[in-house]
């Protein structure tokens, strides 16, 4: 069974830039969770979608941070504009709710953000 | 702030037991408790979850007090590859995975 795919896995970037970051998760897997992981924390939770509706943005700060889950697969999230305090892993996570393991969330590998 | 309690760091010989506890004061009913490890410049990965009774699978054991209040995962020979960040989280049965936060994890160290 494949993994959860992210992309890229290094971006740089200079503050007031752009920048996205894209996610495929398992197949079939309707739930799908962006985090943000700040080095010697843990994941914090941005955005959780069910299927392609969002169930909880509250933690995301949507003056420059928007997610989108089109066709109910891939994700993509953005900043628009960067700023320092964004560098960090985003970390991409999908659950199958039918599994009977259900609660078990799999991650992708991250992308690291570095933002000068 | 996080639902959960651990220490900062901890430290086992290798082919050594090693008992990672976890307070979980405010645990609700419908509460899971979840226990993941995050490995150097990876995701976290699922490690073992309960909800009253002790678990076991491949990787670990999961002992939850009777009160639920806490926790110990317990990995009965650490080897090097154990050496991450664990982190308990609390999962309500109702909402998977809404508003669940990640303390900072205790990180443990083993020795050679």
């Amino acid at each position: 069974e494949a993994g959860v795919a992210q992309s890229p896995r290094y971006k740089i970037i200079e503050k007031r830039q752009s920048v996205a970051f894209w996610c495929n998760p398992i197949s079939g897997h309707a739930t799908l969770y962006w985090y943000q992981q700040i080095l010697g924390q843990g994941p914090k939770l941005l955005i959780q979608f069910q299927n392609n509706g969002v169930v909880d943005d509250s933690q995301l700060p949507k003056d420059r941070f928007s997610a989108e889950r089109l066709k109910g697969v891939d994700s993509t999230l953005k900043i628009q504009p960067a700023k320092l305090e964004d560098s960090a892993v985003y970390l991409c996570a999908s659950i199958s709710t039918t599994d009977p393991l259900w609660g078990e969330q799999f991650f992708g590998p991250g992308t690291r953000l570095t933002v000068l | 702030d996080a639902k959960t309690t651990q220490p900062n760091s901890m430290e086992s010989n290798e082919e050594e037991p090693v008992h990672l506890p976890c307070n979980h004061s405010t645990i609700s009913g419908t509460d899971y408790i979840h226990w993941y490890r995050q490995l150097p410049s990876q995701g976290p990965e699922y490690v073992i979850h309960g909800l009253t009774s002790n678990v076991n699978n491949r990787m670990a054991s999961l002992a939850i007090a009777e009160d639920r209040k806490s926790s110990t995962l317990i990995l009965h020979r650490a080897t090097l590859r154990d050496a991450a960040v664990y982190y308990c989280i609390l999962n309500s049965m109702k909402t998977s995975y809404d508003k669940v936060i990640f303390g900072p994890g205790t990180s443990l160290s083993v020795i050679p």
